[in-house]
């Protein structure tokens, strides 16, 4: 079963503009994860960000973990036509050694 | 640091017969972790080892197995294949130790097909 949501489902952007997509979660999280996936590279952790954390920055990325609504958003500044991938967000479920994963969000950055 | 390898990358089996899939992971990991992508399901977890114990099995029947060994490599294994195993199977490696998962670093995956 899956843990998390991701909102939109495809999302298709000029390159230079941001990007932001959602996550939302059912049970109590240790931490959350981003992970991009792309036909070039796999699949590739972005960012973590721990329960007791509330905002977190990589670069281009930010994203932010609002545990009372049980919600993360990760925003993408400055895209590239390289950011052109399935954006996942993952949560260990508050149990041990398993992640769950949302449904992914499409992001087709147009030239 | 070589990255989390998988074998074969590519797999074309026939309902019934039984396939297994290797995964090295990269050195000094001793977590590896299997899951299943499908366009339909998604990303779902299969099993988790850590120095050769299985820690945590997600919901798939016991035609899926694996193991790890003591290099920490692991194998999984499906028997009876069924169409609906057709599906890319990813296996990821981390750090982690403790109850509380950390980063995982994921193979190319093994693309399986079953006609």
């Amino acid at each position: 079963s899956q843990q998390g949501e991701e909102d939109p489902q495809a999302l298709s952007i000029q390159e230079g503009e941001n990007a932001t997509m959602n996550c939302s979660y059912k049970t109590s999280i240790n931490n959350l994860q981003w992970y991009r996936q792309n036909s070039g590279r796999g699949l590739v952790h972005l960012i973590l960000i721990r329960s007791n954390e509330r905002e977190k920055h990589s670069g281009r990325l930010r994203v932010t973990l609002d545990t009372s609504k049980k919600s993360s958003s990760l925003l993408i500044t400055a895209s590239r036509a390289a950011d052109t991938a399935s954006y996942f967000c993952a949560t260990d479920g508050g149990s041990n050694y398993q992640l769950i994963w949302g449904a992914g969000t499409k992001l087709i950055i147009k030239p | 640091k070589a990255g989390v390898t998988q074998t074969p990358r590519y797999l074309i089996k026939t309902r019934g017969q039984q396939v297994t899939l290797s995964c090295s992971p990269i050195s000094g990991h001793r977590s590896v972790s299997w899951y299943q992508q499908t366009p339909g399901q998604g990303l779902q977890f299969l099993f988790e080892y850590f120095s050769e114990t299985q820690r945590n099995k997600g919901n798939f029947p016991g035609r899926f197995s694996g193991r790890q060994f003591s290099n920490s490599r692991s194998e999984m294994n499906v028997s009876t294949l069924e169409l609906g195993d057709s599906a890319l199977y990813l296996c990821a490696s981390s750090l982690a130790t403790s109850g509380v998962y950390n980063e995982q670093f994921f193979g190319p995956g093994t693309r399986l097909t079953v006609l």
